[in-house]
């Protein structure tokens, strides 16, 4: 049973460019959700998908933005990219019925904004 | 609002010493309470979790009690090996919620 994957695992971009990262969730889960990691701090919410829309968003700017397929795996979307923007992103499945609330998380996209 | 706040590491510990790591949190309600490990160039795994008060999570050696009259969730482990080294972070999530709330994570060293 594949756990959540994620693709790319390291990416490096400039200023003023855009990134998509992928994520596939585990399999029997129909939520996704997305988080930064800054270096040296714990993982800030982005937002989350159900049924293809966005449920719940985070104190992230409009530059962040997300979709997600029917097959469950989602995109994150980041335009504009800041030297800020740096960071380990990782996205988080769980089925719908919130199985006691448990998200299981992929191993991360690193992003190097330059 | 809702939040965690967890003791600063690092921590370093010889092994096979006794391990406290000290999580509070703040939040209306009944939050579930976790435990997530990251080890080096790793995404988190869950390590235990309990979901209502006076439940104890355990897993690996390790163990955390739901204390809702002190809001607390401090992670225990009576003797350490070197293949713990990694950060801990304490984190909830209201009741009702999507989002998990994480605490800035506490790094362990564990020496030989």
């Amino acid at each position: 049973d594949a756990g959540v994957t994620q693709s790319p695992t390291h990416l490096i971009k400039t200023r003023g460019q855009q990134v998509t990262l992928r994520c596939s969730p585990k399999s029997g889960h129909d939520t996704v959700s997305w988080y930064q990691q800054a270096l040296g701090q714990g993982p800030q919410f982005i937002f989350q998908y159900y049924e293809e829309e966005e449920r719940q968003r985070g104190n992230f700017p409009d530059r962040f933005s997300g979709h997600q397929f029917p097959n469950y795996s989602s995109e994150l979307n980041v335009n504009a990219l800041l030297l800020g923007d740096s960071a380990l992103y990782l996205c988080a499945s769980s089925p719908s019925d919130g199985a006691k609330n448990i998200q299981y998380f992929g191993a991360g996209t690193r992003l190097s904004v330059l | 609002g809702n939040s965690v706040t967890q003791m600063e590491g690092p921590v370093t510990l010889s092994e096979e010493a006794f391990l406290t790591i000290n999580c509070t949190y703040t939040a209306t309600g009944y939050p579930s309470l976790f435990w997530y490990v990251q080890y080096p160039g790793e995404g988190l795994q869950l390590l235990l979790k309990a979901t209502k008060a006076d439940d104890k999570g355990s897993n690996k050696g390790f163990e955390a009690t739901y204390r809702k009259e002190t809001t607390s969730f401090h992670l225990e482990k009576g003797s350490v090996q070197v293949s713990d080294s990694a950060v801990y972070f304490c984190a909830l999530i209201r009741t009702g919620g999507f989002k998990t709330i994480f605490g800035a994570g506490t790094r362990l060293f564990v020496k030989a």
